[in-house]
């Protein structure tokens, strides 16, 4: 069975800090692991990332995977609090559809 | 850009009752999925769809029904609400392939009293 652990559960910041989201995970046939931005609606996408040691980035957000390890790392520099939400992982493993197991994601608060 | 639209946005069933949640995509995907979000669980894959008249079951599909019979609607009907069926639902769409990001709608609350 396919396993996402994400850490920490919670995280409390200010602006300007730099902040990163751990992502372990169990994978039968990995695919590809997948980061979301969740605020009060709908997750929206970040990254997707399927070879090890290729960084990702998008402004200050980026992300690196370690597949040899099990792991991905979420990095934002200088916070801002529009920064805030909850951050999820996921896998895409198995048959070719790539069904999605999420965390249970990291709550990102940024005081100002 | 309407993208995944799910309704209703909030609802409120009584124990027995029985409901549909609706789903539609404007951007001819292959892949749809339900999805319930439930405090420090994460989503959950209830059912999904690789194609019209093609479903299959998820990681917690018991209570709920689906089929597919276009392929922009993804119906998601709850036959006899229980309480533990409270949660938030998310409708979500890829195209096939094989990239897998996932494009989510805004959401469903549900609560069953």
């Amino acid at each position: 069975e396919d396993k996402v652990v994400q850490s920490p559960l919670s995280l409390v910041v200010h602006e300007g800090d730099t902040v990163t989201l751990n992502c372990s995970y169990e994978v039968t046939n990995f695919r590809s692991l997948l980061w979301y931005k969740q605020e009060k609606k709908a997750p929206t996408f970040l990254f997707m990332l399927t070879s090890s040691g290729i960084e990702k980035k998008s402004g200050r957000l980026s992300s690196i995977l370690d597949k040899k390890e099990l792991f991905s790392i979420l990095n934002i520099t200088a916070t801002q609090t529009g920064d805030s939400a909850v951050y999820l992982c996921a896998i895409a493993g198995g048959t070719s559809y790539g069904k999605l197991t999420f965390g249970q994601g990291t709550i990102l608060t940024v005081h100002p | 850009n309407a993208g995944v639209t799910q309704t209703p946005k909030f609802q409120v069933l009584k124990t027995g009752q029985s409901m549909t949640l609706q789903c539609a995509q404007d951007m001819n995907h292959e892949y749809m999925s339900w999805y319930r979000q439930d405090p420090g669980m994460g989503l959950r894959l209830i059912h999904y769809s690789v194609g019209a008249g093609i479903t299959d079951q998820g990681e917690v599909p018991n209570g709920y029904n689906v089929s597919r019979s276009t392929t922009e609607d993804f119906p998601l009907r709850l036959l006899s609400a229980a309480p533990s069926q409270t949660s938030v639902y998310f409708c979500a769409s890829r195209p096939g392939g094989g990239l897998n990001i996932q494009y989510f709608g805004a959401g469903t609350r549900l609560s069953v009293l």
